[in-house]
This record gives structure tokens, C-alpha cells and sequence, in this order.
């Protein structure tokens, strides 16, 4: 079980700049969350995909934006990014969205300079 | 709105002794709670639910509606507990709202 992978590992991006950044989650998951974790805080929930559709949204701007694909995986993309946006974001997936255990991936490290 | 407090950041205890790390919890609905844990340099994983009432690692956590508390709880301590600890409260679907974490250190 290779687990949600989560790519790149780490990015450095500047102000203004816009970012994809990809989950594929654990084979027969159907379901794919989306949080940042800003250092020092816990995880905040900004997204959730089930079956491509959205079946969630945080509190998080415009900016931010997401989906998913036939096979599951899925994109988070910002753009027009702020220093603020620098942050380890984490992909989890599910079996359904449900109430069963997300499983998390490693995260994708964005540094906005 | 949802809410979870975990009061301590950080939390120092020697090994053997008892370790109970405060979960508070805020929210109008039937509420679902977990236990993350991540260990250095690993992904964030599930230690406990409290709908299944086990104990993982000898970890337990009850959840205590009258008080919205979901405190976890280790009677003797070990090194290899050392991490760092989110309390986590589903609401709908997959989304979790987590607690700022506690960084346990287990001393020798």
C-alpha cells in the first residue's frame, strides 16, 4: 500500500506567482481532502472531493481552488499568491467521504518569497 | 461555529508516569472525535476514534459530552510516545477542524 502521495515535497514560489500542487490518494479511495497547516497551528480544512464533486469548502479565499479526476487524484491550485499562503498542505483521502479515518499524505511544503 | 482547544503546546512528562493530554471541543451537533498523532519526520496518522472505544498503544479517550471534552490518556508513559498530538472534530462529510496540537516529550 503505497499510501497517499502527495507531489512536489517542497516548492519555493514568489508573490503573485500561481501553484498546482497533486494528490493521488490510496488505491480505492474515492474521496480527497485538502488542508493547510500554516507552522505552529494545526491543519485547516479548505477543501473536499468526492467523486469530483465538491463536497466542501473552508474558509479560504477565492484564490484558492481545487478538483478532482476520473482516476481520483486530485489539484489544489492558488493563485495570486501572498506571503501568507506558506504553508505545509496536506492531502487525505477516504473511502467515501464518510465517517471512516482519512489517511494523510506527506505534504507538499510551499514557501511564497 | 466548530471549535477545538488543546490548551498545552507543549507537555514534558518522565517515562512511566501517567500522561493526559486536554482536548475541549465546541459544537451544536452530534460530534465525532479523533486522536492524530505524528511522530518525527513521519505523516500525520490516526491513533483513536471514539466511536470505537479502543485503546491504541495503550492510548484512551472518552468523550465526555456534559463537559465537551475528549481527553487522551496514557497511564505509564514511554519514550517512543514522544510526538506531536492533534485532537480532531469531524462535523460534515471528511471535514475535520484540528486543535493547535500538543508536543509531547517523554523524558528517560
Amino acid at each position: 500500500d503505497a499510501g497517499v502521495t502527495q507531489s512536489p515535497t517542497h516548492l519555493i514560489k514568489t508573490r503573485g506567482q500561481h501553484v498546482t500542487l497533486r494528490c493521488s490518494p490510496i488505491s480505492g479511495h474515492k474521496s480527497v481532502s485538502w488542508y493547510q497547516q500554516v507552522l505552529g497551528q494545526g491543519p485547516q480544512f479548505i477543501f473536499q472531493y468526492y467523486e469530483k464533486e465538491e463536497r466542501g469548502r473552508g474558509n479560504f479565499p477565492d484564490r484558492f481552488s481545487a478538483r478532482q479526476f476520473p482516476n481520483y487524484s486530485s489539484e489544489l491550485n492558488v493563485n495570486a499568491l501572498l506571503l501568507g499562503d506558506s504553508a505545509l498542505y496536506l492531502c487525505a483521502s477516504s473511502l467515501s467521504g464518510g465517517y471512516e479515518p482519512q489517511h494523510f499524505g506527506d505534504g507538499t511544503r510551499l514557501s511564497i518569497l | 461555529a466548530q471549535r477545538v482547544t488543546q490548551p498545552e503546546k507543549l507537555l514534558s512528562v518522565f517515562k512511566g508516569a501517567p500522561v493526559e493530554l486536554k482536548c475541549n471541543y465546541s459544537y451544536s451537533g452530534s460530534p465525532e472525535l479523533f486522536w492524530y498523532v505524528q511522530y518525527s519526520r513521519q505523516r500525520l496518522q490516526l491513533l483513536l476514534r471514539h466511536i470505537s472505544r479502543e485503546s491504541i498503544k495503550g492510548f484512551t479517550a472518552d468523550l465526555n459530552k456534559g463537559e465537551t471534552s475528549f481527553h487522551l490518556k496514557k497511564p505509564f508513559a514511554q519514550e517512543e510516545d514522544s510526538a506531536m498530538y492533534y485532537c480532531a472534530l469531524k462535523t460534515s462529510g471528511s471535514r475535520l477542524t484540528f486543535g493547535e496540537g500538543t508536543q509531547l516529550t517523554v523524558n528517560p
